[in-house]
Order: C-alpha cells, then structure tokens, then sequence
C-alpha cells in the first residue's frame, strides 16, 4: 500500500512564475492538508480538503490555492511565486472520522522542496 | 510566544541512554500529535494522543491534558532514532488546522 506521494521532489522557479505541487494521498484516506515548512522551522498550515471543498485555511495570501479530486488527490497552486515562497511543502492525508469532528491519524509525504530565485 | 513550545531544541545523546522531550501548549485541544522528521524533510506521525499514554516499541508518549503538557520518552535509544521530533496540537475549536511546535533535534551517537 502506497503512502502519501508527492510530486515533484524537486523544484526551481523564478520570481513571479506559478507552480502547482500535487499530492496522492494514503489509500482509504479521504482528507489531505498542506502545510509550508520554511527552512529551520515547524510547518504552517495551509489549508485541508474535505470532499474536494476547502474546509479551513490558515494565514496564507489568495496567491495560495488548491483543490481536490474526486479521487481525493490534491494540487497546491502558488501565483506570483516570492523567493519567500521558498519552503519544503508537505501533505498529510487523513480519513475524517464522521461524527466525531477529527480526523485520524495523519500521514505525511516527502514533501516538495520549491526553491524560488 | 507560541501556542506550542518544545524543550529542550537540541539534544544529545548517548547510544542506550533514556531520552524526554517536552511539549507544553496554551490552549484547549482536541488532540496531540508527535511526529519524526528525518533530514530531507519525510515526517512520519508517531503518535495521535488525547489523554492518557500510548506505548509504541520503544517509544512512549504521555499527556496531561489538564496541565496542557505532553512528553515523548524514548528508552534504549539508537543512532536511528536521529531525527527532529516535533509537537503539533488539534485546536478544540478548529479541529482541521494543526499548530506545530519548532521541533527538538535529536543526535544519539554510538
């Protein structure tokens, strides 16, 4: 059974280009997160979706968007890339538990490493 | 200051030796998680805890939630156990968003 992939590993844009990052969760898991992990710190979270509608998001500018597929995949889309875009991204995937308002336990990809210059 | 902190930030141990990681937070949860980063990014989730102790090998993890305190203990440790280990909590109002601490280092040399 795959875990969560992400693809690509590796990644270089300039300033002002878009990227997309994408993210297949662990099989049976219905929920994925993104988060941004800046070089020597913790994550931040991005945003989570749930039956393919973002259902919270944290501090991140309207550059930042995503979507999920019916296949509960996911995509990070980042406009007008900062060099302070520059990060590891990361995507957790998890199966929400109906009725109890949390989800499982989480599983993390690889992550994407998106170096802007 | 952060709504989640670690301590100690780095860590040195020798092989065998018992090793704690702290994790105290400020506000009202939902759940705990302690998960392992390796050098390249991967993290992997260790334990999802919301009261009491979990025991998993040779790692345990405990929380008080009343006193809003979590520990990670890692008993006989290994030079495989290198890695930084990092507290994230479920807020008890947003239970989608994660709150991660900034992590404790972990060296465990031979």
């Amino acid at each position: 059974d795959a875990g969560v992939t992400q693809s690509p590993t590796h990644l270089i844009k300039t300033r002002g280009q878009q990227v997309t990052l994408r993210c297949s969760p662990k099989s049976g898991h219905d929920t994925v997160s993104w988060y941004q992990q800046a070089l020597g710190q913790g994550p931040q979270f991005i945003f989570q979706y749930y039956e393919e509608e973002e259902r919270q998001r944290g501090n991140f500018p309207d550059r930042f968007s995503g979507h999920q597929f019916p296949n509960y995949s996911s995509e990070l889309n980042v406009n007008a890339l900062l060099l302070g875009d520059s990060a590891l991204y990361l995507c957790a995937s998890s199966l929400w538990l109906v009725g109890t308002g949390v989800t499982g336990e989480l599983f993390f990809g690889e992550g994407s490493r998106l170096t802007v210059l | 200051k952060n709504e989640v902190e670690q301590s100690p930030q780095n860590l040195t141990a020798q092989e065998g030796e018992f090793i704690t990681i702290n994790c105290s937070y400020s506000v009202g949860i939902s759940a705990l998680h302690w998960l392992q980063q390796h050098p390249g990014g991967g993290i992997v989730s260790l334990f999802m805890l919301s009261s009491g102790k979990k025991k998993h090998g040779r790692l345990i993890a405990t929380i008080n939630i009343q006193e809003k305190h979590s520990s990670l203990h890692i008993t006989a440790s290994h030079p495989r156990d290198s890695a930084v280990y990092i507290c994230a909590v479920l807020l008890f109002y947003n239970t989608d968003k994660l709150i991660f601490g900034t992590g404790t280092r972990l060296q465990v040399f031979p």
